[in-house]
């Protein structure tokens, strides 16, 4: 079992340009989630999917787009890239039992110049 | 205000000694409680789940105290190895299977 892997690992994005991150668990988890993570404020929630082909906003979806066709992976798209997006994004999966702990990937870092 | 509270640390501690965090929540309804560990540039892992009771895990103890909105983690006997950013994790009512993260405290445990 890989668990939840997320590519690219790094990527330097120009003001403007668009990119997609790439998240695929392989543990047939029905939830997933997309986070970034800055210094000093923790991992904040961008967007979340309850199941495949659905998609919510969290709480910093702004300048992000997700989408989930298939259950295993999970797209997190960034069309105009900002400075202000540059961060750690983990994404991150769970199952829908009573068990709500969340398995997360190895991040990937981004930096936009 | 932001949701959940811990101070950022860092925590500087020799080998063996005693340790705890705290952290502050500010929904009262809140469900479910968590310890996450960070090591440095890696993601987060589950250290432990927090009951109302309290509970142990080897050399961690987690306590809960929901009349003042706030977790503890303490670890006994530190080890080199813990050094690590340690997140405390809430799951707020209404929230379904969201979690709202601490910023975390920083743990450095040295020889």
């Amino acid at each position: 079992n890989a668990g939840v892997t997320q590519t690219p690992k790094f990527r330097v994005l120009k003001t403007g340009q668009s990119m997609t991150l790439l998240c695929a668990q392989d543990m047939n988890h029905e939830y997933m989630y997309w986070y970034r993570q800055d210094p000093g404020m923790g991992l904040r929630l961008i967007h979340y999917s309850v199941g495949e082909g659905t998609t919510a906003k969290g709480e910093v979806p702004d300048g992000y787009n997700v989408s989930r066709l298939k259950k295993q992976n999970f797209l997190l798209g960034l069309e105009s890239a900002a400075p202000s997006q540059t961060s750690v994004y983990f994404c991150a999966s769970s199952t829908g039992t009573a068990s709500y702990e969340q398995y997360f990937g190895p991040g990937t870092r981004l930096t936009v110049t | 205000r932001k949701e959940v509270e811990q101070d950022p640390g860092p925590f500087n501690v020799p080998e063996g000694a005693t340790v705890a965090f705290n952290c502050t929540y500010s929904n009262s309804a809140s469900q479910s409680f968590f310890w996450y560990r960070q090591d440095c540039r890696k993601e987060p892992k589950l250290l432990m789940s927090v009951y109302s009771s309290g509970n142990e895990d080897g050399r961690f103890t987690a306590q809960l105290n929901r009349a003042s909105q706030y977790i503890s983690l303490l670890i006994r006997d530190s080890k080199l190895s813990d050094s690590a950013t340690y997140l405390c994790v809430v799951r707020f009512s209404g929230s379904a299977r969201q979690l709202t993260f601490g910023s975390g405290t920083q743990l450095t445990v040295l020889p």
